[in-house]
C-alpha cells in the first residue's frame, strides 16, 4: 500500500482558502486517493475521493496532476468549525479495499 | 453515503474481561473493516471483516485476541479479549458501500480497561 505523507499541522484564519498537499510517490494503478475529516471523539468523516485530474463536491476539491504522484485538497473560506485533523489516504477500493492511515493533518482555524 | 452504528458507544471494564462491540450498517456494503485508534494517535487497521469466513488481520493482530464475526453483509462484531490497560481505545468499524466504493466509519467504541 503506497505511503502517504502530510503536513503534521497547518494554520488558517475564517474566510481564507486552506490548501493541504499529500504527496503519494508509490501510488499504484488501481489505487484511488481519498480524503477524511476527523473531529475529536468522532470517527473519520468522508470528504472527497479521486483518481485523476479534478474533482469537486459541495465541501472540497481535490486537485490530482498527471503522474498522481502527489494532490491537494482545496477547502475554500475555511470556518472555525473546519478545525480538524484531515487524512489523506490511497488504496485500491476495488481491491482490498485497505486503508491505511498516516499521521494526518491538524488544521487550526483562527477566528 | 451509508449510516454506521456501533454499540456499546463506550465502556469501563476490568482487566481480564471481555467486550464485543458491534456494528450495524443500513445498507449494502462489499467490505467491512475494524480500526483501533489509541489517544492523541492516527487509526491503525485490525482486520477485514470477511463475510461467512475467518477475518484478515494486519499485522500485530491476532484472532485470539480479537475474534471478530461478519454473519451477514451488513453486520460485524469484534471482541476484545483478555482486556489490559493497554486495549483501551476508540475501536471503530468501517463499511464500503457497494454503490459507490466508499469507506465509511461508525462513531467509534471508547473502551477503558482498569
Amino acid at each position: 500500500l503506497a505511503k502517504t505523507t502530510q503536513p503534521i499541522s497547518m494554520d488558517s484564519y475564517e474566510g481564507q482558502e486552506v490548501n493541504i498537499t499529500c504527496s503519494h510517490n508509490n501510488i499504484a494503478t488501481n489505487d484511488y486517493i481519498t480524503w477524511y475529516q476527523q473531529f475529536p471523539s468522532q470517527g473519520p468523516r468522508f470528504i472527497i475521493q479521486g483518481y485523476k485530474t479534478k474533482v469537486t463536491n459541495e465541501v472540497a476539491s481535490l486537485f490530482i496532476p498527471a503522474d498522481r504522484k502527489s494532490s491537494t485538497l482545496s477547502l475554500p473560506r475555511v470556518s472555525l468549525s473546519d478545525t480538524a485533523v484531515y487524512y489523506c489516504l490511497v488504496g485500491d477500493k476495488r481491491g482490498t479495499g485497505k486503508l491505511i492511515f498516516g499521521q494526518g493533518t491538524t488544521l487550526q482555524v483562527k477566528p | 453515503s451509508a449510516v454506521i452504528s456501533q454499540k456499546p458507544s463506550r465502556d469501563i471494564c476490568q482487566r481480564g474481561t471481555s467486550l464485543t462491540i458491534q456494528c450495524q450498517v443500513d445498507s449494502q456494503v462489499t467490505m467491512m473493516f475494524w480500526y483501533r485508534q489509541q489517544p492523541g494517535q492516527s487509526l491503525t487497521l485490525i482486520a477485514t471483516a470477511n463475510q461467512g469466513s475467518e477475518a484478515t488481520y494486519e499485522s500485530g493482530f491476532v484472532i485470539d485476541k480479537f475474534p471478530i464475526s461478519r454473519p451477514n453483509l451488513t453486520f460485524s462484531t469484534l471482541t476484545v479479549s483478555n482486556m489490559s490497560p493497554e486495549d483501551s481505545s476508540i475501536y471503530l468499524c468501517s463499511a464500503m458501500t457497494a454503490s459507490t466504493d466508499t469507506q465509511y466509519f461508525g462513531p467509534g467504541t471508547r473502551l477503558t480497561v482498569l
